[in-house]
């Protein structure tokens, strides 16, 4: 199945320090998503993107949508350790109403 | 607002058998998508459905069928399953078009 190319797979951290990770498509799309997934849920959304260019912040999460409609890249700042878990981006094109998902990348944060 | 409902949460079945998992949306969400996650393949995308009707599918056999109801809610069937079909099975509500809000989720595990 299609997936974006999402990097880096995983990250080892130490509390406090920032963290950054990005997606890169083949594809346009309208729309950039970011979910954070945790142990046996289901994802939770965390950033929508729906313009190129637009940067959006959540709290300590930072997300952008790259202006060729290609990429889009997720910063949390001071990390904790309960920002634990699978970040995962995904991309919506109205073209094909499917919501494409990276491949994730497993955050570790250690005290 | 009651979030996205899956039923059940774990499943245990035998090759051969088929499943049934259920999703209730988010009232007032008339579209409901299904995704497969495996450790190996990460999140793909089943089929997304819209007042009743499925609008996209994705790159699965024809085991795996799908159906929405007048009021949103959602099944999906597997059927004859096999070793392969072990996966935590997510579906997601939107509106219209995304972002999508996932539930927790069904883990099915076929022995």
């Amino acid at each position: 199945g299609q997936q974006l190319n999402q990097s880096p797979q995983s990250m080892f951290i130490q509390e406090g320090e920032d963290v950054s990770m990005n997606c890169t498509s083949s594809s346009i799309f309208n729309t950039w998503l970011w979910y954070k997934q945790d142990p046996g849920e289901g994802p939770v959304l965390l950033i929508a993107l729906y313009k190129a260019g637009e940067l959006t912040s959540n709290g300590r999460l930072t997300a952008q949508f790259g202006i060729t409609r290609k990429d889009s890249f997720l910063n949390i700042s001071a990390s904790i350790p309960s920002d634990v878990g699978i970040y995962f981006c995904a991309g919506l094109s109205y073209n094909t109403d499917k919501l494409i998902f990276g491949t994730g990348t497993r955050l570790q944060v250690f005290p | 607002k009651a979030g996205v409902t899956q039923t059940p949460r774990y499943l245990i079945k035998t090759r051969g058998q088929q499943v049934t998992l259920s999703c209730s949306p988010i009232s007032g969400h008339r579209s409901v998508s299904w995704y497969q996650q495996t450790p190996g393949q990460g999140l793909q995308f089943l089929f997304e459905y819209f007042s009743e009707t499925q609008r996209n599918k994705g790159n699965f056999p024809g085991r795996f069928s799908g159906r929405q109801f007048s009021n949103s809610r959602s099944e999906m069937n597997v059927s004859t399953l096999e070793l392969g079909d072990s996966a935590l099975y997510l579906c997601a509500s939107s509106p219209q078009q995304g972002p999508y809000t996932f539930g927790s989720g069904t883990r099915l595990t076929v022995v």
